[in-house]
Formats: C-alpha cells, structure tokens, sequence
C-alpha cells in the first residue's frame, strides 16, 4: 500500500523567509500526490497537486511543489512565509486504480514568527 | 454553495452512548470518506463508500458503522461510544474517481468522557 512521510511535526519559519515542507512517498505504481492545507477549526483544503503531467506543479497563495521521482519526493515550499500561512499542512498519496483511498501524511504544523 | 455538511460541529457522550454523525453533500459525488483526525497522527480512514449502497472499511472501522441509501448522504454511527473515540471527524467527498480533489467538512468534534 502507498504511504507518505513528513517529518517534524512543527515548524517554525520567520515571516518573509522560505517555507520548505519535506514529503516522502512510497508506492509501488506512479502515483498522484496531494498537499492540503488545514486552517484552525477548519477541514482541509487542497493546496495543489501532481497528477503526472507537469513535475513542477504550483497551487494556491503561492505554494510550489516539484515530483521527483528519484528522490521519491513532493516536497512543498514557497519563497516568502506570511503570517497568515501559520497552518497544518498534509502530504498525502493514492494511485490511479483500486478504491481511490488518499494516505495522509502526519502533518506538519507551521509557525511564522514575525 | 454547501458542499459538504456535517452535523453536530460538537457532541459530548458518555461512556455507552450512541450516536450518529450526519454528512451530506451536494456535488452529486459518488465518493464519500469518514475520517478521523488526532494531533500528530494525521488522518485515519474509518469507511468509504463508492456510491450509493456500496460501503467498506478504511484503517480503523471497529466501533463505527456506515450506510449510504443516498448519493448524498454518508452518516457515521458510533455504537457503545468509548474514550478512545474522542477525537475530530471530517466527512469529505469527491466527484474525480482518479485525480479529483477531496472536498471536506468542517468538522464533528466528539468528546467521549
């Protein structure tokens, strides 16, 4: 079954400074990669996506992620931290067959200190 | 523009109890997912469902039930609720079967004493 890793539950960044969210997948078949954001008291939101076309794929309030399939890797990042991207992300992964069911990543809880 | 809606935001339930949390969507999606959310754990699949009158387990299903007579609906039943239920349920649907993006409630906190 496919999974991801995120490591570091929190992560400070100071605002202006570059946010950089590191995902790791396993799958035995190319797969289809999610970042979603979660705001406090909110559900999840999709940030963006890769779905094997593009490698470099940019989502919403200026977030980036690049596949690397050699590196097994989906990391996040965006040039500039502001405050009000203090939130929880999640890296999560499926496949283009079977149930379609999306393994979430533990999430990375993102502090911008101004 | 509802979306997806969930029933109670909040619910506290003793020891025992029962109850059932209510989701509804109206994106006419076929896939419909219960989710539950602990700090630092992520989210875990409870159940799913692919379409109406077809439902089955995700990672942690025991203590929970599921049905789905409707495309719409997708209520999650906790039977002889226990502590380690405590925790933040998101419903959340998609229309994509392959690629589409999951569409997700605002939540159903549930505290279990």
């Amino acid at each position: 079954a496919q999974s991801v890793t995120q490591l570091g539950s929190h992560v400070s960044v100071s605002e202006g400074a570059l946010v950089l969210l590191r995902c790791n997948y396993s799958s035995s078949v190319p797969p289809y990669l999610f970042w979603y954001v979660q705001y406090p008291n909110q559900g999840l939101q999709l940030l963006l996506k890769y779905t094997s076309a593009a490698t470099l794929v940019k989502g919403i309030n200026g977030f980036e992620a690049e596949f690397k399939k050699s590196e097994t890797s989906f990391h996040l990042t965006k040039p500039s931290a502001h405050m009000s991207d203090a939130a929880e992300y999640f890296c999560a992964v499926t496949v283009p067959s079977g149930n379609n069911r999306l393994a979430f990543g533990k999430g990375n809880q993102v502090v911008v200190i101004p | 523009n509802a979306g997806v809606t969930q029933t109670p935001k909040f619910r506290i339930l003793k020891i025992g109890q029962s109850m059932t949390l209510q989701c509804a969507q109206d994106m006419n999606h076929n896939y419909m997912y219960w989710y539950r959310q602990d700090p630092g754990m992520g989210l875990k699949l409870i159940y799913y469902s692919v379409g109406a009158g077809i439902t089955d387990k995700g990672e942690v299903p025991n203590g929970y039930n599921v049905s789905r007579s409707t495309t719409e609906d997708f209520p999650l039943r906790l039977e002889l609720a226990a502590p380690s239920q405590t925790s933040v349920y998101f419903c959340a649907s998609k229309g994509d079967p392959n690629t589409g993006e999951l569409f997700f409630g605002e939540g159903s906190r549930l505290t279990v004493l």
